[in-house]
């Protein structure tokens, strides 16, 4: 069974940092993974999509990359705003869609 | 496309009482999954459907759990009878074929007292 593990599990950094939130996963027989954001109370907005023969993915500020055979993905975010604070998860689909845990964020003003 | 579509918003019951969780996918979707969302244990699959049929419900906790889709536009989640422990939010959630991202619902929070 597919197993998900984010590091790290909180962080704050000050506004304008730029950050790495890391995903990695057991299964490497993956058709792609997929990041997503949720604030709180609130549903999961995607953000990237990468497909398994994808190197990384880019939208605006955000860059994520996925190395398969490592079973690893990183979330890049360059520099962060006090609108990024939310929760981020990492899901990666074997057919059905496992989540991590999710990195909760806070960038403070 | 107004996106996949879940009702109710929130839902408050007794113990004991049934709950039935709707869910409308995106038109042209394919499949379609449940989810349970809690603090302590995160996003949960409970079932997922491909072409209405149910493929894998080996994350539904109990027998009390059930879930149906008649139709590739609609699908329910019932929980017969209630307890307070099925108490978290529930997502939906559609994509077109394999390899193509999700999209969820907005959630139904449910609380049972």
């Amino acid at each position: 069974k597919q197993e998900v593990t984010q590091i790290p599990a909180a962080l704050s950094v000050p506004e304008g940092e730029n950050l790495v939130l890391n995903c990695s996963f057991t299964d490497s027989a993956i058709y792609n993974l997929q990041w997503f954001r949720q604030d709180p109370g609130k549903g999961l907005t995607s953000l990237l999509l990468i497909q398994s023969s994808q190197r990384e993915q880019t939208s605006g500020r955000l860059n994520a990359s996925l190395d398969k055979s490592s079973g690893r993905s990183t979330l890049y975010i360059a520099a962060s705003q006090p609108g990024d604070s939310a929760t981020y998860l990492c899901a990666v689909n074997n057919n059905d869609m496992r989540f991590g845990a999710g990195t909760r964020l806070t960038v403070k003003p | 496309d107004a996106g996949v579509i879940q009702s109710p918003r929130h839902e408050v019951t007794e113990m004991g009482q049934e709950v039935t969780l709707r869910c409308k996918p995106i038109s042209g979707h394919n499949s379609l999954f449940w989810y349970r969302q809690t603090m302590m244990r995160g996003l949960e699959l409970l079932i997922y459907f491909n072409n209405n049929v149910p493929i894998d419900d080996s994350g539904m906790p109990e027998d009390r759990f059930s879930a149906k889709m008649p139709n590739a536009s609609f699908s329910t989640l019932k929980i017969q009878p209630s307890e307070p422990r099925d108490s978290a939010v529930y997502f939906c959630a559609s994509r077109q074929g394999e390899r193509n991202g999700y999209t969820f619902g907005s959630g139904t929070r449910l609380t049972v007292v």
